[in-house]
């Protein structure tokens, strides 16, 4: 499958703080990537599809104002957890559409974990 | 909501084959069935998908009823590293269709 990166894998930060998470394509171009986030023995949760070039979609209940989704180039999106608070600490995960027709793949990044203290 | 329903929890000797149930009988005629695994504290890794006819590559073998309103994956030999939360999802075709995760089947394989 398609290769999609994530850094950092795990980050550690002060509350009030904001972390920024990258996700890239590796060897595809994507011009939609998604963002997940996924509570401890829970199933992963849509947060906003990213779009190349345009505003994110979020899902009901993420504030958008708070996730800050910019997909800037067909390799690289960004997620940026403003002023992050406890409830905030969870796995965020990436993935990135690799279209190759009608039954067009998800491939994901290996996730990265935040603490916010 | 999902549109699939799998069992909690699975148990399989290894060596042996795991066959792993889904139920998704509310499926659509656009839409297709994938099988995505996530081993602990990794991101979700593709396995297969299908839409009307069986499926198999070098990983997994997917098995879909005649009325399309189940399915089956086949891990052939199971190995300790096949451990994972198996997710099974239908999702309509065309870009920018949503996955929609469930709970999926936690698999154990034991030596």
């Amino acid at each position: 499958g398609a290769v999609v990166s994530q850094h950092p894998s795990w980050v550690i930060c002060k509350s009030g703080t904001s972390v920024k998470i990258e996700c890239r394509s590796l060897d595809f171009q994507a011009t939609t990537m998604f963002w997940y986030r996924q509570f401890p023995k829970q199933s992963l949760m849509l947060m906003a599809t990213s779009n190349e070039g345009s505003k994110a979609t979020y899902e009901q209940g993420v504030e958008k104002d708070k996730f800050l989704i910019n997909h800037a180039s067909l390799t690289l999106s960004t997620l940026t957890v403003t002023s992050a608070h406890p409830e905030d600490s969870s796995f965020y995960i990436c993935s990135a559409r690799d279209y190759t027709g009608l039954g067009g793949t998800q491939d994901f990044g290996p996730g990265t974990r935040l603490l916010v203290l | 909501d999902a549109k699939t329903t799998q069992p909690p929890s699975m148990d399989c000797a290894e060596g042996r084959a795991a066959n792993l149930p889904c139920n998704h009988s509310t499926i659509s005629g656009n839409e297709y069935v994938y099988w995505y695994r996530q081993i602990h504290s990794q991101g979700p890794q593709y396995i297969i998908h299908g839409l009307k006819n069986n499926e198999t590559n070098e990983m997994a073998s997917l098995i879909i009823t005649e009325d399309r309103k189940s399915s089956t994956l086949i891990l052939p030999h199971a190995t300790l590293r096949d451990t994972a939360v198996y997710y099974c999802i239908v999702r309509p075709a065309g870009n920018n269709r949503k996955l929609i995760w469930g709970l999926g089947t936690s698999l154990a394989v034991n030596p």
